[in-house]
């Protein structure tokens, strides 16, 4: 089955604390993208890639960083965790032939106390 | 820079009853529209989607849209509403020229239905 998979669904951190979302797709996507939906705000780009080893900032980059190290995966590192990171988080994927329908993963819901 | 306006954060229809939710974007180059949708705890997926080509698109679930260019509108309808069609509605535009896409979302159009 094709799918963009994310781990973990739900996770608590505390002020300062770090951790990694990950991120995985099957679908051999060259384009891969992080979103974070806040209520009422819609979805805001945090980061995205063009492919293994390319990656740049998108609209909401401060507080995170990415790596793209093989096409299929596209981890999001928050090092110092902050109340303002409370949010969902979206992975998302596309093809390069076709680079007008992105594929979501299921989210992760993430709270900083 | 690109954006999207959905009026109304919040619709309520009767099922059976049109469903219309609004989206008016902005644009300097030809845009590529999407409409998408998040059922609860879920990831979005694409209804449909607007690149070239006839105005009228039609999608999944028997949802339609039509590109207006002289209005700036993408508008979002289904004639008869269906319990299952409660679910929030996110347009989204990205630019057509950029070989690239970057999509830029509205905040949402949260469907209600009622028996």
């Amino acid at each position: 089955n094709a799918d963009v998979t994310q781990t973990p669904k739900f996770r608590i951190l505390k002020i300062g604390q770090s951790m990694t979302l990950q991120c995985t797709q099957d679908m051999n996507h060259n384009y891969m993208y992080w979103y974070r939906q806040d209520p009422g705000m819609g979805l805001k780009l945090i980061y995205y890639s063009v492919g293994a080893g390319i990656t740049d900032k998108g609209e909401v980059p401060n507080g995170y960083n990415v790596s793209r190290s093989t096409t299929e995966d596209f981890p999001l590192r928050l090092e110092l965790a902050a109340p303002s990171q409370t949010s969902v988080y979206f992975c998302a994927s596309t093809d390069a032939v076709s680079v007008d329908t992105q594929y979501f993963g299921p989210g992760t819901r993430l709270t900083v106390l | 820079a690109q954006s999207v306006t959905q009026l109304g954060s919040h619709v309520s229809v009767s099922e059976g009853a049109l469903v219309l939710l609004r989206c008016n974007y902005s644009s300097s180059v030809p845009p590529y529209l999407f409409w998408y949708v998040q059922y609860p705890n879920q990831g979005l997926q694409l209804l449909l989607k607007y690149t070239t080509g006839a105005t009228l698109v039609k999608g999944i679930n028997g949802f339609e849209a039509e590109f207006k260019k002289s209005e700036t509108s993408f508008h979002l309808t289904k004639p008869s509403a269906h319990m299952s069609d409660a679910a929030e509605y996110f347009c989204a535009v990205s630019e057509a020229d950029t070989g690239f896409q970057k999509l830029v979302f509205g905040t949402g159009t949260r469907l209600l239905v009622s028996p």
